[in-house]
């Protein structure tokens, strides 16, 4: 695809439930990342992929959160048993080389918890 | 750890008058990079500016340019001519050289008033 496509876009989870979140990179990037957005905050980083490589996960809140990119292309942001202070929205970015300069960011998934 | 500070929550400016968006940081690092990104109602982050710390001169991109104090920590932006698509929320980021991670401030919302 053109940009770096997330999906769904919102999520309504209860309370206690498990939550996936797609990102599909631009086609050919190496470099993924996920970012968490809380309302009224900025983005702050989560995990770093490089290929299929978790090279980063040092932003994961809790053992609750898992990221995964199996072949290298698509990820998941997995969440087990979703609580209300995961309420946000959850960024990816992708890039192929380079900088910060070079990074793309999706439309994010935003994830209520009631 | 790296710091960054936006003191402005909100903004706003007549059409095609100039505006300043302030931002802080605090980090002991001599080399690192800082960024502005634009992010609009659609929530993707979009780039605007960046600075290399170990550049003097102040980067500019057609109607966005930077104010860059390394002494004072101090990196603003400044949008000239403003327009109605400027109308978005502001974010500040930082990167420590070699780190894959931004850290990003609060973020100022402008608004551009026809």
């Amino acid at each position: 695809g053109a940009g770096v496509s997330q999906s769904p876009r919102y999520k309504v989870a209860k309370r206690g439930q498990d939550v996936a979140l797609r990102c599909d990179p631009i086609s050919g990037h190496v470099s993924l990342f996920w970012y968490q957005q809380a309302l009224g905050q900025g983005p702050e980083f989560l995990t770093y992929f490089q290929n299929e490589a978790q090279l980063d996960k040092s932003g994961l809140p809790s053992d609750r959160f898992f990221a995964e990119r199996p072949e290298g292309s698509v990820s998941t942001l997995k969440i087990q048993r979703t609580q209300q202070e995961d309420s946000a929205v959850y960024l990816c970015a992708s890039r192929l080389t380079g900088g910060f300069e070079k990074l793309f960011f999706g439309s994010g998934t935003q994830l209520s918890v009631l | 750890a790296q710091t960054v500070t936006q003191s402005q929550p909100e903004m706003s400016v007549q059409e095609a008058e100039t505006v300043t968006l302030s931002c802080t940081y605090d980090t002991s690092e001599s080399n690192y990079y800082l960024f502005w990104y634009k992010q609009p109602p659609s929530r993707q982050m979009i780039l605007v500016i960046r600075q290399e710390a170990y550049k003097q001169q102040n980067a500019t991109e057609n109607r966005f340019s930077v104010n860059f104090q390394k002494a004072a920590k101090s990196f603003s932006l400044k949008i000239s001519d403003s327009q109605l698509g400027d109308t978005a929320m502001y974010f500040c980021a930082f990167s420590q050289g070699g780190s894959e991670k931004l850290v990003f401030g609060k973020g100022t919302k402008l608004t551009v008033n026809p």
